[in-house]
């Protein structure tokens, strides 16, 4: 089945640091990727997403790149902000040809960021 | 609009009794989720509606779950005979047919069974 594997958290940076959060994933086929952030006492909210191999997903600084050959969609953002303090999750949704339309996520990433 | 908004917020209630949750989609999106995340865990798939009909289920959702959307807008959620294991957040969203992906989530309804 279809799983998403993200790195264990917390991870605390300092503002302005430089922000990797690892996912990688296992699916069937080409799936569409995703990154949501929860914010705390918010809904989840999509970050950005990417719908084929090589795409790169982009939005508020952050960026992930569907990367096939490892199986990988890693968040990056290049200095990260106080208000970027919020759990990340990575999902993936099945490929267009397998009729559902159900995400599977991460676990979840929380990060904290410092002044 | 004002988005996916769900009803109530929290809800605490005794081993055995049930208990039912509301979920309002955005009005022009015809399709709409239940999610359930625990402590810790991502959000776990448990149905979708297109309009009316109920198309997927999870083997998560047991006969004790059930969920309805009668006239394609607001949806339920209804939990019979809840146990300590239930307790958790249920998420609902909704999207266009037009955009599958394109999960509008609402801020969820915290269950805790005593």
């Amino acid at each position: 089945g279809n799983s998403v594997t993200q790195m264990e958290g917390p991870v605390t940076l300092s503002e302005e640091a430089f922000l990797t959060i690892n996912c990688t994933y296992t699916a069937t086929g080409y799936p569409s990727l995703f990154w949501y952030v929860q914010y705390p006492g918010e809904g989840l909210q999509l970050l950005l997403k990417a719908t084929k191999a090589d795409d790169k997903g982009s939005n508020k600084g952050f960026e992930a790149t569907y990367r096939k050959e490892t199986t990988s969609f890693h968040l990056e953002k290049g200095s990260v902000q106080v208000s970027d303090s919020a759990v990340y999750f990575c999902a993936l949704a099945p490929y267009s040809g397998a009729g559902s339309y159900q995400l599977t996520f991460g676990k979840g990433t929380k990060l904290s960021v410092i002044p | 609009d004002t988005g996916v908004s769900q009803d109530p917020r929290h809800k605490i209630t005794k081993r055995g009794q049930n208990v039912t949750f509301r979920c309002d989609p955005i009005s022009e999106h015809n399709r709409l989720y239940w999610y359930r995340q625990t402590l810790g865990q991502g959000p776990e798939f448990l149905t979708y509606f297109q309009n009316e009909a109920q198309l997927e289920k999870s083997r998560l959702l047991s006969d004790r779950f059930s969920a309805e959307r009668p006239k394609g807008s607001f949806s339920t959620l209804e939990i019979q005979r809840t146990e300590q294991g239930d307790s958790a957040m249920y998420l609902c969203a909704s999207s266009t047919s037009a955009d599958n992906y394109g999960y509008t989530f609402g801020s969820g309804t915290r269950l805790t069974v005593v």
